[in-house]
């Protein structure tokens, strides 16, 4: 499978505990996009990088959510101190570099649930 | 107001109707507009680009109105498959890169 993956599909936390989501974007795509999806509505923006860069980061992204795409490839996005507000849907997305940027390619998603 | 905001929902329709979905953006100085699919539980897929000109594919039309910050969906002999959510999609531009997503509409077609 080519297309972008995310590990895990699920997880089912405590609040207060720390958790990470990884996702492998679609082979030489070096733009990667993280959103937010709770049900019953669309999927909302946290951040985006080029490369290792993390060029934008939406004010949902509080201080407890933190993202890292260190080598340009794979990015993880870690939430610490969980709340049951966090429960979601997070998505990934990549885009080729030269392609049209707005044409963005999801994974699967992680599902998470904060009991 | 809500940067993209779309019909309710849900639409229920039989099998070989024509349905069309409706969507306002607040920002004028969007640039970019699509229209993506989302089945239930899974991630979404992009359905088609908008463009002022309108555009086809197969059974689907997606119009684009920039002076009333309108986009539409037109999907023609609906079939069962084409159930789903469809999310209205805007990219503002101008450096930046996030799409920005409506609530999405949800479609049933009814055998």
């Amino acid at each position: 499978d080519t297309g972008v993956s995310q590990d895990p599909r699920h997880k089912i936390t405590k609040r207060g505990q720390n958790v990470t989501f990884r996702c492998d974007p679609i082979s030489e795509h070096n733009r990667l996009y993280w959103y937010r999806q709770t049900l019953g509505q669309g999927p909302e923006f946290l951040t985006y990088f080029q490369n290792e860069a993390q060029l934008e980061k939406s004010r949902l992204l509080s201080d407890r959510f933190s993202a890292e795409r260190p080598k340009g490839s794979f990015s993880t996005l870690e939430i610490q101190r969980t709340e049951q507000g966090d429960s979601a849907m997070y998505l990934c997305a990549s885009t080729a570099r030269g392609t049209n940027t707005d044409t963005q390619y999801f994974g699967p998603g992680t599902r998470l649930t904060v009991l | 107001r809500k940067e993209v905001e779309q019909d309710p929902g849900p639409f229920n329709v039989p099998e070989g109707a024509t349905v069309a979905f409706n969507c306002t953006y607040s920002n004028s100085a969007s640039q970019s507009f699509f229209w993506y699919r989302q089945d239930c539980r899974k991630e979404p897929k992009l359905l088609m680009s908008v463009y002022s000109s309108g555009n086809e594919d197969g059974r689907f039309t997606a119009q684009l109105n920039r002076a009333s910050q309108y986009i539409s969906l037109l999907i023609r002999d609906s079939k069962l498959s084409d159930s789903a959510t469809y999310l209205c999609v805007v990219n503002v531009g101008a450096g930046s890169y996030q799409l920005t997503f409506g609530k999405g509409t949800k479609l049933s077609v009814i055998p």
